[in-house]
């Protein structure tokens, strides 16, 4: 039960897009589309912005996207906002039956 | 609006026991899966564990199982953990969220093992 990898830090300015990777192996992300992505603010509980690789709830901006190649998921925030400085983390279902998270990145706007 | 209120964190010595409470309102609780999700402090989130519909199957985090049980009363709309043997370790904020794809997250309680 490894932790996904995601990338300990990402930054951009205003404006710009990221992307942050998730990347897990063949018993997890790789096998099924069962890959979600949650926002956690300091202190606040966390909030999915992406469930199933791509599907965005209602609610969430569109500037949020999530996609997936093989054992990596991806989530790309474009028009980068000040309020999009968080905490973010992926998770996926496993061939263990069990979930998983990622390490966690922390997103900062310059 | 669907609610999950977490409680029964508190401060416990190590061996100890503690059970945590997850009260579910505004959904049809009996028809998701249920999780357990825990963040020690300054840390990741870390899976720890979830249970079918009807309890009838449940699944655990390595780390904590054979200590920890996972548990419902869909009567009562709550979802229960019994931590047994706690380690520091175990310190941590716990969560209760719903299944995918909805994932709704209660506020945490927060289990202090010193």
């Amino acid at each position: 039960q490894s932790a996904l990898t995601q990338p300990a830090s990402v930054s951009g300015s205003p404006g710009q897009s990221i992307t942050i990777s998730c990347t897990g192996t063949s018993s997890d992300v790789g096998v099924y589309n069962y890959v979600s992505w949650f926002q956690q603010h300091p202190g606040k509980a966390p909030k999915v912005l992406i469930s199933d690789v791509t599907q965005r709830p209602s609610g969430i901006s569109n500037r949020f996207s999530g996609s997936k190649s093989g054992n990596t998921a991806s989530l790309t925030i474009s028009g980068l906002q000040a309020e999009d400085e968080a905490d973010y983390y992926c998770n996926s279902y496993t061939t263990s039956g069990t979930w998983v998270f990622g390490g966690g990145t922390k997103v900062t706007v310059l | 609006e669907v609610q999950l209120v977490e409680s029964g964190g508190g401060l416990v010595q190590p061996g100890g026991s503690l059970r945590l409470s997850c009260a579910a309102s505004g959904l049809r609780f009996e028809g998701y899966w249920m999780h357990w999700v825990r963040q020690s402090p300054g840390k990741g989130l870390v899976w720890v564990s979830r249970i079918k519909t009807d309890g009838s199957a449940t699944y655990y985090a390595d780390s904590v199982k054979g200590r920890f049980t996972i548990s419902r009363d869909n009567a009562k709309n709550t979802l229960y953990l019994q931590m047994n043997s706690l380690r520091a370790e175990d310190t941590a904020v716990y969560y209760c969220a719903r299944d995918r794809p909805t994932w709704d997250w209660g506020q945490g309680t927060l289990v202090t093992v010193s």
